[in-house]
């Protein structure tokens, strides 16, 4: 079935590391692509999205693009910092079809000092 | 001025209490959903609710019941609250079929004693 499948946490990485979590989704047809950022103790925010193949979304320095000949769509931040630490999701919805969003299991991002 | 409210924030109750949570949204948008929170991040969809209609229902047990009174809130009651239950509830809203994605309100942390 569709699904959206995302690396297990926690990472950790010290300061001004290069971070990539990897997403790849299983859907028929060309569905819209997200990532949302939940900071500790918040909802989830809306990071980026891409709603067509090789679309890249972008903010604050995070970047995902979307690729549809290996169906992912990998974040990735050149240079993170403390306050980046938070839970990702990777999140697919299906296009004009209801807008329901199917996340990925989230995966928890640490950065050190 | 908040875009997604929903109280309480945190809600402690006994088992098999009656309980309820309540979302409001001032963005003007059509969908509005319920997503569960698990211990481990991860999120499930619940109910969505199109112009007040309920158009997603997961499988949840029927002491669960979403209520819409317009479409711009939706309420949720549970009845006979089990330790199961606990976990963090989020509301969402967005725009069906525009691709944009959801907005969040910061949860409601439900633990049940």
């Amino acid at each position: 079935g569709d699904s959206v499948t995302q690396m297990e946490g926690p990472v950790t990485l010290s300061e001004e590391a290069f971070l990539t979590i990897n997403c790849t989704y299983t859907a028929t047809g060309y569905p819209s692509l997200f990532w949302y950022v939940q900071y500790p103790g918040e909802g989830l925010q809306l990071l980026l999205k891409a709603t067509k193949a090789d679309d890249k979304g972008s903010n604050k320095g995070f970047e995902a693009t979307y690729r549809k000949e290996t169906t992912s769509f990998h974040l990735e931040k050149g240079s993170v910092q403390v306050s980046d630490s938070a839970v990702y999701f990777c999140a697919w919805a299906r296009n004009n079809a209801g807008n329901m969003l199917t996340f990925g299991g989230g995966t928890r991002l640490m950065v050190k000092p | 001025d908040t875009a997604v409210s929903q109280t309480p924030k945190y809600l402690v109750t006994q088992m098999g209490n009656d309980k309820s949570i309540k979302c409001e949204q001032n963005l003007g948008h059509d969908t509005m959903y319920w997503y569960k929170q698990d211990s481990k991040k991860f999120l499930k969809i619940m109910f969505s609710y199109n112009n007040k209609e309920l158009i997603i229902n997961e499988t949840v047990p029927n002491r669960f019941s979403p209520k819409s009174p317009d479409k711009a809130h939706l309420n949720l009651h549970i009845n006979s609250l089990e330790l199961g239950d606990s976990a963090v509830y989020f509301c969402a809203s967005s725009l069906r079929d525009t691709g944009y994605g959801y907005t969040f309100g910061s949860g409601t942390r439900l633990t049940v004693v």
